[in-house]
């Protein structure tokens, strides 16, 4: 899997957008960024994942860059229960289910 | 759905008991995962099993920890015998496409030895 790099913390007010951005720059072609949460005391809960397109759900937005070397998580508008820590990850292909976890980003929603 | 089930939800043992983990997939989800996490190695794949097999060991740390899976609804992780260091969060994980990296996750066994 290629290597991500996301900021170790991030801030945001609730009900404002939050925006996590993540670099994954020698991720190869057949390769997903797939972001995660992991609520405290919980176990990792998938989000989204994306390969070229820009993606929606009903959690969140993920926008890739053309050049696919950077993503960024958006939660629309962000609530105290989405405080967890945010993984992003690019695998795929041959990875067989191999995701690997990072330290990935600790987002706290201030009230 | 009930998702990914595991128990214990707390385990504490002594230093050289045994300790078995339980997970009942998803139900249909044919890919069967055990990660480990601890706060110095974050989450680490130990090992994965495809329609009940074993697919890649490769990440058990060693000869002390098996996994196997019975059935479809059902798998275990044991470690014999346990030590201070196998102190961790184990979360199992389930999935019905691979090439899909969609992991459901369970709530994971706290596992203290003392």
């Amino acid at each position: 899997d290629a290597k991500t790099t996301q900021p170790p913390s991030m801030d945001c007010a609730e009900g404002r957008a939050a925006n996590l951005p993540c670099n994954h720059s020698t991720i190869s072609g057949n390769e997903y960024v797939y972001w995660y949460r992991q609520i405290h005391s919980q176990g990792p809960q998938y989000i989204i994942h994306g390969l070229k397109n820009n993606e929606t759900n009903e959690m969140a937005s993920l926008i890739i860059t053309e050049d696919r070397k950077s993503s960024t998580l958006i939660l629309p508008h962000a609530t105290l229960r989405d405080t967890a820590v945010y993984y992003c990850i690019a695998a795929g292909g041959t990875s067989y289910g191999k995701l690997t976890f990072g330290q990935g980003t600790i987002l706290t929603v201030h009230p | 759905d009930a998702g990914v089930i595991q128990s214990p939800r707390h385990e504490v043992t002594e230093m050289g008991q045994e300790v078995t983990l339980r997970c009942k997939p998803i139900s249909g989800h044919d890919y069967l995962f055990w990660y480990r996490q601890t706060m110095m190695r974050g989450l680490e794949l130990l090992i994965y099993f495809n329609n009940n097999v074993p697919i890649d060991d490769s990440g058990m740390p060693e000869d002390r920890f098996s996994a196997k899976m019975p059935n479809a609804s059902f798998s275990t992780l044991k470690i014999q015998p346990s030590e201070p260091r196998d102190s961790a969060v184990y979360f199992c994980a389930s999935s019905f496409v691979l090439h899909d990296e969609k992991l459901f996750f369970g709530s994971g066994t706290q596992l203290s030895v003392l």
